[in-house]
């Protein structure tokens, strides 16, 4: 099963870029990795998915390197409103499409 | 976007008495529901996944009699508490998915359940 290691929180500036990485050494070949957003008493929201490379939404983008062995979460100019619990997962390969949550990173913005 | 409800959003109880949590896909047909749980400050942990139909799957360590999941259509699932102690106190949370866990799931707003 996949380690995942994230920060346990981390502190930005309103309108800044913030890079979110999270190491899974020991991933499966088809495993995905996927990030949710959590914001207090609410249920996550998915943010974005990716296999390998690099991939892009209207919210934010992953990078995988080759080895997939971590990725980054970026999210470009952040606001206030993206204070939150940012989740790394990673899975889904196993005949029980078995997910692993990571502990989370609190990301706090500042004015 | 694919909504999903879950009710009550708040419930305190009794040590002793069974409480009972639903989960609605409200614009969409769930193939998969999931029922995690999550203390204050942790990660969600899933607790079972169940498919419309059948009987759940619950992870290692869930007393399945404990926490009972019904799955009866495509966009209902229900989580029951039996006999609910202090313990059991936390923010349960599903989610509905079109596929396997690994596809976009769709969480509810969560519930919170406090036993006193």
């Amino acid at each position: 099963l996949a380690k995942i290691t994230q920060p346990i929180s981390m502190d930005s500036y309103e309108g800044q870029e913030v890079n979110i990485t999270c190491s899974h050494n020991n991933i499966a070949t088809n495993d995905y990795i996927t990030w949710y957003q959590q914001f207090p008493s609410q249920g996550p929201r998915f943010i974005i998915q990716g296999y390998k490379t690099k991939v892009t939404n209207e919210v934010a983008s992953l990078f995988i390197p080759a080895d997939r062995k971590s990725s980054t979460l970026s999210l470009p100019r952040v606001s206030l409103s993206d204070t939150a619990v940012y989740y790394c997962l990673v899975g889904g390969s196993d005949s029980n499409y078995q997910l692993i949550w990571g502990a989370g990173t609190k990301l706090i913005i500042k004015p | 976007g694919a909504v999903v409800s879950q009710h009550p959003s708040w419930v305190i109880c009794k040590s002793g008495t069974s409480v009972k949590i639903e989960c609605r896909s409200l614009d969409f047909q769930a193939t998969t529901m999931f029922w995690y749980r999550q203390f204050p400050k942790q990660s969600l942990m899933l607790m079972a996944t169940s498919n419309e139909g059948s009987k759940a799957t619950y992870e290692q360590g869930v007393e399945k009699d404990k926490f009972l999941i019904n799955h009866a259509s495509l966009t209902l699932s229900t989580l029951t508490v039996t006999s609910a102690h202090p313990e059991d106190s936390s923010f349960y949370i599903c989610s509905a998915s079109l596929g396997p866990s690994y596809n976009e799931q769709f969480f509810g707003p969560g519930t919170r359940l406090t036993v006193l």
